[in-house]
């Protein structure tokens, strides 16, 4: 049963319009929410992340909105840059006195056309 | 600025035989992870240490799979005997003792291709 889901495998937007990926979850016992970027042959790089005590978290062109009542996140990326163009992924962790392992979706493969 | 190593990049092995991958988080993290990404999924938890024990291994294939980090810096991750379905990006993680919002660092991963 999967904890974190993201429906979209894909998303294909054009350079300087707004990118919105999203990201829902089934346990409500997660406490906090990270993005990450992953290019091919590398690891996952961390991105922006949110406690699921707040509803947003802004860095720079990066936002994270956070429904709790819908168990849903999104990141919006504002202007989109072709360097941008990754797959990103979702995580969720929930504080454990130690065992943080994050959960994560499948990703979404973000291509930004110039 | 510190970086999570792994070694080696890429491995290919044929089914059957032994390998190993080896993990050097960034200095002074207490807690190291290693995942396993198959194609198309994302990373699944393998196993976690805290310092050198392990916290979870639940999911970790102990038939085939070891891992160890045996002076709570370095670890190796080992399978043996080596299946098909083994073929996947291996990662390795590690954290700090206290995160302030549970990052976790990752290095440049081991691509794994049993034939």
């Amino acid at each position: 049963d999967q904890q974190v889901k993201q429906n979209s495998p894909s998303l294909s937007v054009q350079e300087g319009r707004i990118s919105i990926l999203n990201c829902d979850y089934t346990n409500s016992m997660f406490d906090y929410f990270l993005w990450y970027k992953k290019y091919p042959a590398e690891g996952p790089t961390f991105l922006i992340s949110i406690s699921s005590i707040k509803d947003k978290n802004e860095d720079g062109r990066f936002t994270v909105f956070l429904n709790k009542s819908a168990k849903h996140l999104s990141l919006h990326i504002v202007p989109s840059q072709p360097g941008d163009s990754a797959v990103y992924f979702c995580a969720a962790s929930e504080s454990q006195g130690g065992s943080e392992k994050l959960v994560f979706g499948k990703g979404t493969k973000l291509t930004v056309n110039p | 600025e510190a970086e999570v190593a792994q070694s080696p990049r890429y491995k290919i092995t044929e089914k059957s035989q032994a390998v190993a991958f080896w993990c050097d988080p960034i200095s002074g993290h207490a807690t190291l992870y290693w995942y396993r990404q198959i194609l198309g999924q994302g990373p699944e938890l393998l196993v976690q240490f805290q310092d050198e024990s392990v916290v979870d291994d639940s999911q970790l294939p102990k038939d085939r799979f070891s891992a160890e980090r045996l002076k709570g810096v370095d670890s190796t991750l080992k399978i043996q005997p080596a299946e098909l379905g083994d073929s996947a990006m291996y990662l390795c993680a590690s954290s700090p003792r206290t995160s302030g919002n549970n990052e976790q660092f990752f290095g440049p991963g081991t691509r794994l291709t049993v034939l």
